[in-house]
């Protein structure tokens, strides 16, 4: 069974502070991906990683980064929050390219 | 890029009633769609996928078509229940061999008793 967690279900931040969404997958999958999801927008990918240290820009990057160090664990940065980013964060993780994604349970974010 | 639009964004129907959500996705080249269902403050959970070289696929109450010439897919739910009551999302992958899903806007099923 495939597990993918996020290290909080809910952070409150301020504006201007930097943020770290952790994600960590324990099924050896290659490829990461963070996504955003808000009310009648669907997921929208922030950024995707295919392998340790590797990332490539989703459709919405503007304001993240993220980081890949070891191949369980992928981080979402957000440099310095905005109201604007307050949303619902899902991590994801997948074995193949154009395969089955797994979801993590996700965090949601408010930026004050 | 992909785009993928979904329709409805609501649909409301009868306990034991079929339900049916229609995407359209614009890359000629995509050749995987899944199908998620996410339960109020779940997360997403993969419930159906097609591949481009079939053209539908069944897993007991669920069904999937999918047209390439007209590209759109759609996802029937027969005999409803309440449990099936979430957010449905389609998806198309970005191209035939992107890492990438681009994910529709979702449908609001309710199932009422």
């Amino acid at each position: 069974d495939v597990k993918v967690t996020q290290s909080s279900r809910y952070l409150v931040k301020r504006t201007g502070e930097k943020v770290f969404l952790e994600c960590v997958q324990d099924m050896d999958h290659e490829n990461m991906f963070w996504y955003r999801q808000d009310p009648g927008l669907g997921l929208r990918l922030i950024y995707f990683s295919y392998d340790v240290k590797m990332k490539e820009k989703g459709d919405i990057p503007e304001g993240y980064s993220v980081s890949r160090e070891k191949k369980e664990r992928f981080s979402l940065i957000l440099e310095s929050a905005s109201t604007n980013q307050t949303s619902m964060y899902l991590c994801a993780s997948s074995f193949i390219a154009g395969g089955e994604q797994f979801f993590g349970p996700g965090t949601r974010l408010t930026v004050l | 890029g992909e785009n993928v639009e979904q329709h409805p964004s609501t649909l409301s129907v009868q306990e034991g009633d079929s339900a049916v959500i229609k995407c359209t996705y614009s890359d000629s080249a995509s050749n995987y769609f899944p199908w998620y269902k996410q339960e109020l403050g779940k997360r997403p959970q993969l419930i159906i996928d097609i591949r481009s070289n079939v053209g539908e696929k069944k897993d007991q109450r669920i069904a999937v078509t999918l047209n390439k010439t007209a590209k759109h897919f759609s996802l029937h739910i027969t005999e409803t229940q309440p449990e099936d009551s979430a957010v449905y999302f389609c998806a198309a992958s970005e191209g035939d061999s992107s890492y990438k899903l681009i994910f529709g806007s979702g449908t609001r099923l309710l199932v009422r008793p």
